[in-house]
């Protein structure tokens, strides 16, 4: 299975400024996906990021709030824009492959 | 798109005994049921997962059963140990690998010494 460096695994931001979490895999794979898992919560996706084209996002989340970048087949970035408070959560990349899914180990957010 | 319902929510088990988990899917194209266990602080962990063209799946202590017709599958774990206590997730795929994975409300299972 692929192995995923997911970083920062966690930081703490003010309100209204932004960041950047990057997830690096060690073999190329087709399909990376973003989620968040809000505290004591589910797994929900974010947006799915394939190489050479524009993320799909799922209803309730927008580009202008979570930009993904997905330059190559190895590496994609997630930003959090514009934060609020309740933007505090966990942040996990995932990739998908013929051996099946993985999980980067997850940004701790947390909006101050 | 995709829906998946988990339950019970919580559930506490005497050590040694059987835990149930049961989940229903509402996309008939899902073809892909994995369960996960996620600890406190850590990623989630593949433990079981079954795919569509069997009812059932069976490793050590754990078994996965899949009824298509009713679009519910669920997570059987026998004998209980105390490192069994985590938080369980099912997920539904229509693509094993090529898609989303849509994942339940999830399950915090806590196994009483």
């Amino acid at each position: 299975s692929a192995v995923i460096s997911q970083k920062p695994s966690r930081d703490i931001c003010q309100r209204g400024t932004s960041l950047t979490i990057q997830c690096q895999v060690d073999s190329q794979v087709t399909m990376m996906f973003w989620y968040r898992q809000q505290p004591g919560q589910s797994l929900t996706l974010i947006a799915t990021a394939n190489q050479g084209s524009e993320a799909t996002y799922e209803s309730g989340f927008v580009i202008d709030k979570f930009p993904i970048s997905r330059p190559n087949l190895t590496f994609s970035t997630l930003t959090v824009s514009n934060m609020s408070p309740e933007d505090s959560s966990i942040y996990l990349c995932s990739v998908g492959s013929v051996n099946g899914y993985t999980f980067g180990s997850g940004t701790r957010l947390t909006v101050v | 798109g995709e829906n998946v319902e988990q339950h019970p929510s919580t559930l506490s088990v005497q050590e040694g005994d059987s835990a149930v988990i049961k989940c229903t899917y509402s996309d008939s194209a899902s073809n892909y049921f994995p369960w996960y266990k996620q600890e406190l602080g850590k990623r989630p962990q593949l433990i079981i997962d079954i795919r569509s063209n069997v009812g059932e799946k069976k490793d050590q202590r754990i078994a996965v059963t899949l009824n298509k017709t009713a679009k519910h599958f669920s997570l059987h774990i026998t004998e209980t140990q105390p490192e069994d206590s985590a938080v369980y997730f099912c997920a539904a795929s229509i693509n094993f690998g090529n898609e989303k994975l849509t994942f339940g409300t999830g399950t915090r299972l806590t196994i009483i010494p």
